[in-house]
């Protein structure tokens, strides 16, 4: 059974530019998660999309910003680029059989993007 | 604000030694706690997972040790090996948010041969 796959793995922007980022999640699998991992942060969450739907939100700024297509895969928008906006920045994928039913949540090898 | 923090930020053990990882949380509505592993270039894998309804869970050389009244939580990893060298982070998540979870700053263990 294939991973979950994000595309691409390597990013260089330059601040003011927008960037889409793609992820692949687990067949099945119709819960898509985002984080951004920076050191010193650990992973922060960024939003959920289940069926389509955004579920859950973090505390990011409006610039960020994603979506869920019907076959589950998903893709994060990060518009007016900023320097701090560097980090890796991680899909996860998880089964989902309903709330309060913790699903393992199998992660990607993440986007590295860098911005100049 | 970071909702679990993580400790130490590093850590260096010797092949066969214990290898303690610690976290603490202030959120008592949080219900579910895995760790995860992460190698270079890789995403974060899970480790190992407990509830609060038990004190301590045990899988192979890894164990995680559950203290609800004073809201904390650790890694053991027994017997520590070379390839267990990798960065560790704790997480906690509650059954409103379902998959959405907060994690420590993580814990870069090397375990010298």
């Amino acid at each position: 059974k294939a991973g979950v796959t994000q595309t691409p793995r390597y990013l260089i922007k330059t601040r003011g530019q927008q960037v889409t980022l793609s992820c692949s999640p687990i067949s099945g699998h119709r819960s898509v998660s985002w984080y951004q991992q920076t050191p010193g942060q650990g992973l922060q969450f960024l939003f959920e999309y289940f069926s389509e739907t955004q579920r859950n939100k973090g505390n990011f700024p409006g610039r960020f910003s994603g979506r869920q297509f019907s076959n589950s895969r998903s893709e994060m928008n990060v518009s007016t680029l900023e320097l701090g906006d560097s980090a890796l920045y991680l899909c996860a994928s998880s089964l989902d059989t309903g709330r309060g039913n913790y699903n393992e949540q199998f992660f990607g090898p993440g986007t590295r993007l860098t911005v100049l | 604000q970071q909702q679990v923090k993580q400790s130490p930020q590093s850590l260096i053990v010797q092949k066969g030694g214990i290898s303690i990882i610690n976290c603490a949380y202030e959120n008592t509505a949080f219900d579910y706690f895995p760790w995860y592993q992460q190698f270079p270039g890789k995403g974060p894998a899970l480790l190992i997972a407990i509830r609060p309804d038990v004190s301590e869970k045990k899988e192979g050389r890894f164990t995680i040790s559950f203290n609800k009244s004073a809201k904390q939580f650790s890694l053991h990893i027994m017997d520590s090996q070379p390839g267990d060298s990798a960065t560790y982070f704790c997480a906690a998540s509650y059954w409103v948010t379902g998959n959405q979870f907060y994690f420590g700053t993580g814990t870069s263990l090397t375990v010298i041969p």
